[in-house]
């Protein structure tokens, strides 16, 4: 599968900022998926994008898809601790193959 | 809570060992899946099962032999691993449609220490 970049690696915030993660592609991606990851928890489903500039939000969550679908951000309004976790992006191409980025590793202190 | 059941939870081996790992599901979906996550990184995926047959594998060594004995099951047998194959395994399952929009859900892996 293609390759889909994340950025940043890491990021500390204070409980009540905002936090973003951003996934880029060279080519044009099929669709998004992003996954959270707790601290000794296991990948957890949290939505799909697949059309061209689409946006969706769950509560204090608003994932985006670019107009040219190479790239997606979700954004995190009011981060709380519950927060804390690794977000990954993935494509999934097709045929069962799921191609993670290398997630985004968020901290938020009380 | 996870619909995907893996035991065990952990697992402890020598290098000579020979361990399985097992994992289910009734969702009734038809596609599984076995990853393989090291500290700080992504799921690697390393198997699919489309309708009990295996469809890709991902260069795994010979040393991982994938089975699935009916649509709700997936084992990973383990033969002979190295220290370096210490890692958290994730079994995971979709409704194995095929299409590009399928979510996975992951259990809760197995954490495996190979000494």
């Amino acid at each position: 599968g293609q390759q889909v970049m994340q950025i940043p690696q890491y990021q500390h915030v204070q409980e009540g900022e905002d936090f973003t993660t951003y996934c880029n592609s060279s080519t044009t991606l099929s669709n998004i998926q992003w996954y959270k990851q707790r601290p000794g928890g296991h990948p957890v489903f949290l939505i799909q994008l697949v059309k061209s500039g689409e946006v969706k939000k769950q509560k204090r969550l608003t994932f985006q898809f670019g107009e040219a679908k190479k790239n997606s951000s979700l954004h995190i309004t009011a981060t709380q601790t519950t927060d804390v976790g690794t977000y990954f992006c993935a494509e999934n191409s097709g045929y069962s193959t799921l191609t993670f980025g290398k997630g985004t590793m968020l901290l938020v202190s009380p | 809570d996870t619909e995907v059941t893996q035991t065990p939870k952990h697992l402890v081996m020598g290098m000579t060992n020979k361990k399985s790992l097992k994992c289910e599901q009734h969702m009734g979906h038809r596609a599984m899946y076995w990853y393989k996550q090291k500290a700080k990184k992504p799921p690697e995926l390393m198997f699919v099962y489309s309708y009990e047959k295996l469809s890709i594998n991902e260069s795994v060594p010979s040393r991982f032999s994938p089975e699935c004995p009916n649509s709700s099951l997936l084992n990973l047998h383990l033969h002979a691993l190295q220290p370096e194959d210490s890692a958290l395994y994730l079994c995971a399952s979709s409704s194995g449609q095929g299409a590009s929009n399928e979510k996975l859900f992951f259990g809760s892996g197995t954490q495996l220490s190979v000494l």
